[in-house]
């Protein structure tokens, strides 16, 4: 059972570009997390989503930021315009449909925004 | 308001016993979790612990829990060079979702 796919592992990015950053959970999951850590800090949330459904936004910035789950697909988190302070590790995590206790996360995608 | 606390470095010898601290601040914790992060890589969960419980232990791995101190801790014995790594703790809370709050994270270097 592959683990929770995240790609590209690494995007750079000019100030202004757009991000794309994709998440495939595990398979049976159908809940899906993003958390964006920044440099020396721990992980913070930015937002749920189930399928077709955003469940929670409450961490995500209220501009260029947008989180999809569609019912056929990976999720996607799109950046729009990008600034160097978006430059960080951002992590999708995926939970079980029957249990929300535990979360997998991803090997992440390190956005650097030159 | 949410706010887990770590502190941030720890040393030990290959073969002790490490003890990573957390503290946090909502008494309406449901679940505790304790992550581990390598260099370049995602979390992996090692452990969690439910509310009601004050201790979990799994092969080397012991968690206690103290409510009443709001205090997490995650011990591991017979510490080996491949347990150097960042280990962070993490809050669900009740009516929070299912959203993790985690600590600021604590590096442990394993020495030989």
């Amino acid at each position: 059972n592959a683990g929770v796919m995240q790609n590209p592992r690494h995007l750079v990015r000019r100030r202004g570009q757009e991000a794309r950053l994709r998440c495939s959970p595990m398979k049976g999951h159908s809940h899906v997390y993003w958390y964006r850590q920044l440099p020396e800090e721990g992980l913070k949330f930015m937002v749920y989503l189930q399928k077709e459904n955003i469940i929670d936004e409450s961490g995500m910035p209220k501009e260029r930021f947008s989180a999809e789950f569609p019912k056929e697909g990976p999720s996607i988190l799109r950046i729009q315009q990008v600034v160097r302070g978006d430059s960080a590790a951002y992590f999708c995590a995926s939970s079980p449909t029957t249990s929300y206790n535990e979360q997998f996360f991803g090997p992440g995608t390190r956005l650097t925004v030159l | 308001g949410e706010d887990v606390e770590q502190s941030l470095f720890l040393s030990v010898r290959e073969g002790d016993s490490s003890v990573i601290n957390c503290t946090y601040t909502d008494s309406s914790s449901t679940y505790l979790y304790w992550y581990k992060q390598e260099p370049g890589a995602g979390l992996q969960l090692l452990t969690y612990i439910f509310s009601n419980m004050d201790m979990k232990q799994d092969q080397r791995l012991t968690v206690l829990l103290n409510k009443k101190d709001k205090h997490l801790s995650l011990r591991i014995a017979d510490t080996q060079t491949g347990d150097s790594a960042i280990y962070f703790c993490a809050e669900r809370l009740t009516g929070g979702g299912n959203k993790l709050t985690f600590g600021t994270g604590t590096q442990l270097k394993v020495e030989l």
